[in-house]
């Protein structure tokens, strides 16, 4: 079983739609990323958080520590959002990687 | 704004060849580190370094070698590369007072025939 996954793997929806993608964890950690990676291979990331949740623009990240879980949130999603996007936690001096959630918004 | 470049953003080797892969940081960070990114098991880490002439094997070193002879400068080596290393390659670094905050470079798309 790997130490972060991520759901859905895959997931497709309409412009506007809100949308949602879950990284549970198995270790402990000292923060936790969301990444977003855009077709052509380069990574930015969203949000680092420990505990509580983040909002930028129509962007929410929450992380509950006790449940070992964190959810990203998209609100009127945009055909630009479509990319893949990346859960990884901060363990003991390294990242550790969930497998990636792609999302496709259509018009 | 920190920059993280890669020598190479598509780079196609043949079975046997010597490969190198830089990564240059502009920000004077201590910690770069190398990933691999492949379809259905997301990036895994090869290796890291914390400071020049310093590495640690990562979760899947074997194949590859690394050189940090200046700081902001982190080479990945495939000494005799193979069709299994054909993969995306990223660089990474961060800095000790930032914390886990890693900034990544545009990757390199190596291709091994």
């Amino acid at each position: 079983k790997n130490e972060v996954e991520q759901s859905p793997q895959n997931l497709t929806a309409q412009e506007g739609e809100f949308i949602t993608i879950n990284c549970s964890y198995s270790v402990g950690i000292s923060a936790l990323h969301w990444l977003q990676q855009h077709p052509g291979g380069g990574i930015v990331s969203l949000f680092m958080l420990s505990s509580g949740k983040k909002k930028h623009g129509r962007l929410i990240a929450t992380i509950n520590i006790q449940e070992k879980h964190s959810s990203l949130h998209i609100t009127a999603s945009h055909p630009r959002d479509s990319a893949v996007y990346i859960c990884a936690v901060h363990g003991a001096q390294k990242l550790v990687f969930g497998q990636g959630t792609r999302l496709t918004i259509n018009p | 704004d920190v920059k993280v470049t890669q020598s190479s953003r598509y780079l196609v080797k043949r079975t046997g060849e010597k490969v190198f892969l830089e990564c240059v940081q502009d920000m004077d960070h201590e910690n770069m580190f190398w990933y691999r990114q492949d379809p259905g098991l997301g990036l895994r880490l090869i290796y890291f370094s914390y400071d020049v002439k310093m590495k640690e094997k990562g979760d899947i070193p074997e194949g590859y070698s690394v050189s940090r002879e200046k700081k902001e400068r982190f080479s990945l080596i495939l000494e005799s590369a193979s069709t299994n290393q054909t993969s995306m390659y990223l660089c990474a670094s961060s800095s000790g007072t930032s914390g886990p905050y890693q900034y990544f470079g545009p990757g390199t798309r190596l291709t091994v025939t």
